[in-house]
């Protein structure tokens, strides 16, 4: 039973052109979300994140949308740098037990 | 500020054998947990700590998996005996927060285990 959703195993992306990775999820108690990063051999790094009181969520090059109605989230990245290349997780907490649930990972490719 | 820190980094055993992971969390950091990621899959929390008391353990095998965080500091986890199906990556991460926080959770570089 997979809440939280990442449905392409992987995306290859121009340098300098936009990225946009994408988050489905089931559980309409999750309430807030947040997107890690992750390189190879290292742990996630924590990138963004949004409560569900909010529609989008901006810093700097990335930007997370949020759309309840959906229970579909994104996370934008623009312009695309070949340090963008990694495995990008969605993740959810729900307010039941502010436990992390995960998505099973994006991998981003930026070609030069 | 040094970051969540693991030993070993990998690690390679045979079925049945024992196994100990270590981390030592972010000076501060009250809150514990432990991952266990599968290779294309995301992190399932194990085991979570707050100080060195335990707040959730249900998707711990309890069976072959142990863990304690002693004078809620650094924390070891213990498979005995291993299965093949171990075989993953096993991520520790701390956070500042106290249970019912969505505190960002800081990651170790995660220790690699191979059960042949």
């Amino acid at each position: 039973d997979q809440q939280v959703k990442q449905n392409s195993p992987s995306l290859s992306v121009q340098e300098g052109r936009i990225s946009i990775l994408n988050c489905d999820y089931t559980n309409s108690m999750f309430d807030y979300f947040l997107w890690y990063k992750k390189y190879p051999a290292e742990g996630p790094t924590f990138l963004i994140s949004i409560s569900s009181i909010k529609d989008k969520n901006e810093d700097g090059r990335f930007t997370v949308f949020l759309n309840k109605s959906a229970k579909h989230l994104s996370l934008h990245i623009v312009p695309s740098q070949p340090g963008d290349s990694a495995v990008y997780f969605c993740a959810a907490i729900p307010d039941s037990n502010y436990q992390l649930i995960w998505g099973a990972g994006t991998k981003l490719i930026i070609k030069p | 500020e040094a970051g969540v820190a693991q030993s070993p980094r990998y690690k390679i055993i045979e079925k049945r054998q024992s196994v100990a992971f270590w981390c030592n969390p972010i000076s501060g950091h009250a809150t514990l947990y432990w991952y266990q990621q599968i290779l294309g899959q995301g992190p399932k929390l194990l085991i979570q700590f707050q100080n060195n008391g335990v707040v959730d353990d249900s998707q711990l095998p309890k069976d072959r998996f142990s863990a304690e965080r002693l004078k809620g500091v650094d924390s070891t986890l213990k498979i005995q005996p291993a299965k093949l199906e171990d075989s993953a990556v096993y991520l520790c991460a701390s956070s500042l927060g106290h249970r019912g926080s969505t505190d960002t959770q800081y990651f170790g570089p995660g220790t690699r285990l191979t059960v042949l």
